[in-house]
């Protein structure tokens, strides 16, 4: 595969549910990122890793919580979420001194 | 802070008809420009990117030049087809303690008919 992979594709959790989701790249990239991307709301930038470091955490609720392992895989730890989480969650990736950030197809995730 | 400002959709249009789809930045420092499109069901892909005023950055028929003296980096294609139908995200970026950050506007969804 190329490109940016996220899976599932699509989600469907409790509130009390614990679950994952994965995003890999295959571009060589040292920086990743997390975005949410909800209905008529600007695409919102949750959390950056460089070179497997948190460099940026915008004030996430601790509910959501960012893993990665190594420059081409990234996670997103997820419990006790709310419906108001229901949306589209993006990966993203980019060289550490490139301009340019690749996306994967995304994550549908519905909170019930 | 830095931030992207672009017009609000949706925007309707015809087959072949004219697209201009406004963008303005402000932001501290110089910033690259970036067009982003988004097709139903799928994650963002880069359109085209301007990283220097005047530049201008062109793909699949789409063009956008990189103007400081107005802050803009609007949107424009000639002649729009069915397949161009999605949303629009202009953006920029700054470098940030090593790792860049992308600051987006707010999407304009097109719709072309044939």
């Amino acid at each position: 595969e190329t490109g940016v992979t996220q899976t599932p594709r699509h989600l469907v959790m409790g509130m009390t549910n614990k679950k994952s989701l994965k995003c890999e790249q295959h571009l060589g990239h040292n920086a990743m990122y997390w975005y949410k991307q909800s209905a008529k709301k600007p695409l919102e930038l949750m959390f950056v890793y460089n070179f497997k470091e948190q460099t940026e955490n915008n004030s996430v609720p601790s509910r959501f919580s960012p893993e990665c392992p190594n420059s081409s895989h990234l996670f997103l730890h997820l419990h006790t979420l709310q419906p108001e989480d229901s949306a589209l969650y993006l990966c993203a990736s980019s060289l550490k001194t490139s301009y340019e950030q690749y996306f994967g197809p995304g994550t549908r995730l519905t909170v019930t | 802070g830095d931030s992207v400002t672009q017009m609000e959709g949706p925007v309707t249009l015809s087959e072949e008809a004219f697209l201009t789809i406004n963008c303005t930045y402000t932001a501290t420092g110089y910033p690259s420009l970036f067009w982003y499109v988004q097709y139903p069901g799928e994650g963002l892909q880069l359109l085209l990117k301007a990283t220097k005023a005047d530049d201008k950055g062109s793909n699949k028929g789409f063009e956008a030049t990189y103007r400081k003296e107005t802050t803009s980096f609007h949107l424009e294609k000639g002649s729009v087809q069915v397949s161009d139908s999605a949303v629009y995200f202009c953006a920029l970026t700054l470098p940030q303690g090593g790792s860049e950050k992308l600051v987006f506007g707010k999407g304009t969804k097109l719709t072309v008919n044939p």
